[in-house]
């Protein structure tokens, strides 16, 4: 089953703006983990904001994470071309600790 | 540079065939897992090994098969069993404190698989 479920499913917009992406899982996390993905790639490891961690920040990169409505968002400011590529939250729950990936969101940002 | 390889980057296979994907780190991380990527549905996990000589099912192992000789090493075999096997196939590994910890996983640049 999906624990993690991504919002908007695609997002276009123009360089310099910014893109919030949002995210909401089912069970209690661990941690939730943001990953990106160019095309014909493998993932690449964002940002991990733990259960106790309400906001984080990384460069561009702002997330915010609301355990009382499970869900959580990843704010990209001044969006560049370059950050064309799509975007995967991926809850981290359980004793066995598994990692659940959502289904992506598809960033274009048009220069 | 550190980092993991998969191999090979495009790979067909005829029916009735078992093929081997290959995955190699050199980042000395005890963990590592295979994820299954279909178009519009994510990852999903296959198998994982947290140690030598140790692994486990994941969400759809069937028609997979595993092994962890080395630490470095997690080779994916698709058995003709797997009737569906189309698809981009990605390899990952963490820290041993990231499987049950709070590491992120690092991901090699997959393998996609076709029938032919």
């Amino acid at each position: 089953s999906q624990q993690g479920e991504e919002d908007p499913q695609a997002l276009s917009i123009q360089e310099g703006e910014n893109a919030t992406m949002n995210c909401s899982y089912k069970t209690s996390i661990n941690n939730l983990q943001w990953y990106r993905q160019n095309s014909g790639r493998g993932l690449v490891h964002l940002i991990l904001i733990r259960s106790n961690e309400r906001e984080k920040h990384s460069g561009r990169l702002r997330v915010t994470l609301d355990t009382s409505k499970k869900s959580s968002s990843l704010l990209i400011t001044a969006s560049r071309a370059a950050d064309t590529a799509s975007y995967f939250c991926a809850a981290l729950t359980g004793a066995n600790s598994k990692l659940t990936f959502g289904k992506g969101i598809t960033l274009s940002v048009r220069p | 540079d550190g980092g993991i390889t998969q191999s090979p980057k495009y790979l067909f296979r005829k029916e009735g065939q078992n093929v081997t994907l290959s995955c190699e780190q050199n980042l000395n991380h005890d963990a590592m897992y295979w994820y299954r990527q279909d178009p519009g549905q994510g990852l999903r996990l296959i198998y994982y090994s947290q140690i030598v000589n140790d692994f486990q099912k994941g969400d759809i192992a069937e028609g997979y098969s595993v092994s962890r000789e080395k630490k470095e090493s997690f080779p994916l075999t698709v058995t003709s069993a797997q009737k569906n096997p189309t698809a981009f196939y990605l390899c990952a590994s963490s820290t041993g404190q990231g499987a049950r910890g709070n590491q992120p996983q690092h991901f090699g640049d997959g393998t996609r698989l076709s029938i032919l």
